[in-house]
């Protein structure tokens, strides 16, 4: 599965939007991208995943750039709730496979 | 919305004790997973079961952990003889079908004494 890489941390001012970026600039043709959060020490929770169209569910859009190389999380409007560890993941879509954490980015989200 | 379920939420054990974690994944879904945090590290893969067989693990899955669907419902992972290092929070997950999404239950946290 290709590497990603994240900011350590970012804050984010409560009711605006929340940018995390992502790059896996050695994505292969058939990896997703994959985005969990983890609040506090809960189980990871799935937000989104996108191959190469930008996705937007009742949580989160995903923006990803035309080269497949980078994409950004925004939460559109960030609440206190939305502070957690974000995980950008890229693996294989097809067969079971697992998913390999990093560190991820810690948004804090302030009032 | 279902909901991967585990327990117990919290077990304490004596080092060199066998502890079983159990699961509850998501029913109808086909893979299962376990997965373990220790205390300020990254999320770390154990093992992925299909089809009633371990599909992949990891260096940490040695022989001291075994998993097991001794049922349609339940799904569990077994530590022979626990050791300190043990200590972690193991989060069991399910998939319904291959590219799609893993899910995540709330997770077990073991300290071993």
């Amino acid at each position: 599965d290709a590497k990603t890489t994240q900011p350590t941390s970012m804050d984010c001012a409560e009711g605006r939007a929340a940018n995390l970026p992502c790059n896996h600039s050695t994505i292969s043709g058939n990896e997703y991208v994959y985005w969990y959060r983890q609040i506090h020490s809960q189980g990871p929770q799935y937000i989104i995943h996108g191959l190469k169209n930008n996705e937007t569910n009742e949580m989160a859009s995903l923006i990803i750039t035309e080269d497949r190389k980078s994409s950004t999380l925004i939460l559109p409007h960030a609440t206190l709730r939305d502070t957690a560890v974000y995980y950008c993941i890229v693996r294989v879509g097809e067969y079971g496979n697992k998913l390999v954490f990093g560190a991820g980015t810690i948004l804090r989200v302030k009032s | 919305e279902p909901e991967v379920t585990q327990t117990p939420s919290h077990q304490v054990t004596q080092m060199g004790q066998e502890v079983i974690l159990r699961c509850v994944p998501i029913s109808n879904h086909l893979y299962f997973y376990w997965y373990r945090q220790i205390l300020g590290q990254k999320v770390e893969f154990l093992v992925s079961f299909y089809n009633n067989e371990i599909s992949e693990k990891s260096e940490i899955f040695d022989d001291q952990f075994s998993v097991e669907r001794p049922d349609g419902s339940n799904f569990t992972l077994k530590i022979r003889s626990t050791k300190l290092e043990d200590s972690a929070m193991y989060f069991c997950a399910s998939l319904l079908l291959a590219g799609k999404t893993q899910y995540f239950g709330p997770g077990t946290r073991l300290l071993v004494l």
